[in-house]
C-alpha cells in the first residue's frame, strides 16, 4: 500500500513564481513527516521536518491531519531550488523506518 | 564524522557477475538502511537493520539480493548474479531512533 503519495513526478516553474510540491500520506496514528532534497549529483539531505515548524531556504510545510497532507511551499522559487524532492513518513510502529514517496523533480527556469 | 560512506561510487559490470556494495554508517547510529533509487520506482527501501540485526527485508527484490551487517560500522549489499534490471543507484543511510536520516552519496550500478 502506498503510504506516501507525491502526485507530480515533474514540476516546472519560472524563477520568482510560487511553488507547491504536494504530498499526501496514509496513517491513522500520529505521523512524523519530512521533506528530503537531492540536488544534482549530491546525496539526499533533510530539508525540513514538521515537528520543528521552521522555514529552511524559504520553504515551509504544514501538516494538515484533516487532509492527510504535508505540502511543501515556497513563495518565490529560485533556480538553485531545482532538485528532486522526497516526502517521507515515519510511523511510530515501524521502529524507525521512513516511508518515502516517489519524489518530485522540480525545475525552476530562469 | 565524515558521514555515511559508501563504496564503490560507480560500478559497471556484466550480467551474471557478483556485485558487492559497502557502507559505513555514522558512528553511534543504530539504524542502517539500504535504498534503491530508479527513475521508474523512485526510492525503495530494500532492507534495514537495528543494532546490526535485520528488521525488515521485505523490500529485497529476490533471492539474488542479500545484505549483512557483521558489526556496527559496516554493512554490505550483495547481488549475485546481477542482471541489467538491477541497474540503479543504491543508497545507504543511517540514523538514531527519532533522529535525522543521513544518506551516503550512493553507489551507481550499471549491469550490462
Amino acid at each position: 500500500a502506498q503510504r506516501v503519495t507525491q502526485p507530480e513526478k515533474l514540476l516546472s516553474v519560472f524563477k520568482g513564481a510560487p511553488v507547491e510540491l504536494k504530498c499526501n500520506y496514509s496513517y491513522s496514528g500520529s505521523p512524523e513527516l519530512f521533506w528530503y532534497v537531492q540536488y544534482s549529483r549530491q546525496r539526499l539531505q533533510l530539508l525540513l521536518r514538521h515537528i520543528s515548524r521552521e522555514s529552511i531556504k524559504g520553504f515551509t510545510a504544514d501538516l494538515n491531519k484533516g487532509e492527510t497532507s504535508f505540502h511543501l511551499k515556497k513563495p518565490f522559487a529560485q533556480e538553485e531550488d531545482s532538485a528532486m524532492y522526497y516526502c517521507a513518513l515515519l510511523r511510530g510502529s515501524t521502529l524507525g523506518r521512513l516511508y518515502f514517496g516517489r519524489g518530485t523533480q522540480l525545475t525552476v527556469w530562469p | 564524522d565524515a558521514g555515511v560512506i559508501q563504496s564503490p561510487r560507480h560500478e559497471v559490470t556484466e550480467m551474471g557477475q557478483e556485485v558487492t556494495l559497502r557502507c559505513k554508517p555514522i558512528s553511534g547510529h543504530d539504524y542502517l538502511f539500504w535504498y534503491r533509487q530508479t527513475m521508474m520506482r523512485g526510492l525503495e527501501l530494500l532492507i534495514y537493520f537495528n543494532n546490526n540485526v535485520p528488521i525488515d527485508d521485505s523490500g529485497m527484490p529476490e533471492d539474488r539480493f542479500s545484505a549483512k551487517m557483521p558489526n556496527a560500522s559496516f554493512s554490505t549489499l550483495k547481488i549475485q548474479p546481477s542482471e541489467p534490471r538491477d541497474s540503479a543507484v543504491y543508497f545507504c543511510a543511517s540514523r538514531v531512533v527519532s533522529g535525522e536520516l543521513f544518506f551516503g552519496e550512493g553507489s551507481r550500478l550499471t549491469v550490462l
